[in-house]
């Protein structure tokens, strides 16, 4: 199975300060169609996970462009610039490239 | 707006089988492949089962293969988990989640929780 391998565990930044998330896999995430199956969600404290960037870099629908996705191959990063009260919570990488699909172990974001 | 609600969670014991359902509105059901994401308590996501927009194929993670059972009644816009043969580490909050295209959940379930215990 590839591993998706996520660091830090923890992250605790100051409101208005910019995040960074690595996410690096055990196997290149490009599909012979040339295409990364790369996703980031976060999961709130108490809600269901929700998508945030598909594709690598594609925000979806109502994200705000301070969630800027990067990468190719085997290293990932999610950067939140200005980071607000909303952003708390659990960040996890996720590829579809490869069966199983897996997530990443999770970054936890909290607000000092 | 698209929902997705889950029922039919709960207390079971280890052995014996349960069924979840997932109610799509808002939404083409038919269009779409669905997909069962888990999460054991405090822990991280799994993804559990895909079935494509049309029921013809199923892909399970090697955990829950000839266990777990995906399925969907597009006339009905629900999505099903048909679990056999549980086991504690079966126990998790189940969520029904839309794929979007290859891949990506985009929207999900509230969640329902399964817990398999004696």
């Amino acid at each position: 199975d590839v591993v998706l391998t996520q660091t830090p565990v923890s992250l605790s930044v100051t409101l208005g300060d910019q995040a960074s998330i690595s996410c690096r896999s055990s196997q290149s995430l490009e599909y012979s169609d040339g295409y990364t199956y790369l996703e980031w969600y976060l999961q709130k404290p108490g809600q269901s996970p929700q998508l945030l960037i598909y594709g690598v870099s594609n925000r979806f629908s109502g994200v705000p462009d301070r969630f800027i996705g990067s990468g190719s191959g085997t290293d990932f990063t999610l950067k939140i610039s200005r980071v607000e009260p909303e952003d708390l919570g659990v960040y996890y990488c996720f590829q579809a490239t490869h069966d199983p699909l897996t997530f990443g172990s999770g970054t936890k974001l909290e607000i000092k | 707006e698209v929902q997705l609600v889950e029922s039919g969670g709960g207390l079971v014991q280890p052995g014996r089988s349960m069924k979840l359902s997932c109610a799509a509105s808002g939404f083409t059901f038919n269009n779409y492949d669905m997909a069962w994401v888990c999460q054991a308590p405090k822990k991280g996501l799994e993804w559990v089962a895909t079935i494509s927009y049309d029921g013809s194929s199923t892909y399970y993670r090697d955990s829950v293969k000839g266990r777990f059972t995906i399925s969907r009644d597009n006339a009905k816009s629900t999505l099903y988990l048909q679990m056999d043969s549980l086991r504690s580490e079966d126990t998790a909050t189940y969520y029904c989640a839309r794929h979007r295209g290859v891949g990506c959940f985009d929207y999900w379930g509230q969640g329902v929780m399964v817990t398999v215990s004696s």
